[in-house]
């Protein structure tokens, strides 16, 4: 069974400083998903990772994907309070998993001023 | 496009009433996806669809649930009778094929008192 594990899973952070959310997947997979999810909203799509050493950056967020570690980070550089959401990786594909998405538990940022 | 369209917002109704959830895919998206958040379980796939065909329904949680979609353009959840323990936020997702970004519709809340 595919199981996705992130860490930290809430994360408190300072306006301007830099941090890393990691998210581990314990099988093999096709696909590696990050997504923000704001307070009582949906899920919005940030990055798609397909390969191994993919790295895709947005602004202040940048994703990166070690398939053979079966390891993704989400790194936040310089941190701004429009940051704060909960992030959630998702790994799709692999053996037995198909389309399904798999999600790790979220990790709740908080950038305070 | 309007993007995944679900009813209704929220629904609150009593133990043992039937409730049907409704999502309308985002237009040309073959695949369509229907997951349950809680604080509990997090973000977990319940059932998809290909091309209107059940896939995947081995996270529905027991008979109590079921999921139809009679057209390209239309799906719905049912539960029957529905539990306290059904209460969570119900998420629809559609992609344009099988390892693709999904992309969520606003979410149901669903509360069963």
């Amino acid at each position: 069974e595919l199981k996705v594990e992130q860490n930290p899973l809430f994360l408190s952070m300072q306006e301007g400083k830099n941090y890393t959310i990691y998210c581990n997947y314990s099988t093999t997979s096709d696909r590696l998903y990050w997504y923000r999810q704001d307070p009582g909203k949906s899920l919005e799509s940030l990055f798609v990772l397909l390969s191994n050493g993919a790295v895709k950056q947005e602004g202040r967020l940048m994703a990166s994907l070690d398939t053979k570690a079966r390891l993704s980070t989400l790194h936040i550089t310089a941190a701004v309070h429009d940051l704060s959401a909960t992030y959630f990786c998702a790994v799709q594909g692999g053996e037995t998993s198909g389309s399904r998405l798999t999600f790790g538990e979220g990790t709740q940022l908080t950038v305070n001023p | 496009d309007a993007g995944v369209i679900q009813s209704p917002r929220h629904e609150v109704t009593e133990m043992g009433q039937e409730v049907t959830l409704r999502c309308k895919p985002i237009s040309g998206h073959d695949y369509l996806f229907w997951y349950r958040q809680t604080m509990m379980r997090g973000l977990e796939l319940l059932i998809y669809f290909n091309n209107n065909v059940p896939i995947d329904d081995s996270g529905m949680p027991e008979d109590r649930f079921s999921a139809k979609m009679p057209n390209a353009s239309f799906s719905t959840l049912k539960i029957q009778p529905s539990e306290p323990r059904d209460s969570a936020v119900y998420f629809c997702a559609s992609s344009p094929w099988a390892l693709n970004i999904q992309y969520f519709g606003a979410g149901t809340r669903l509360s069963v008192l």
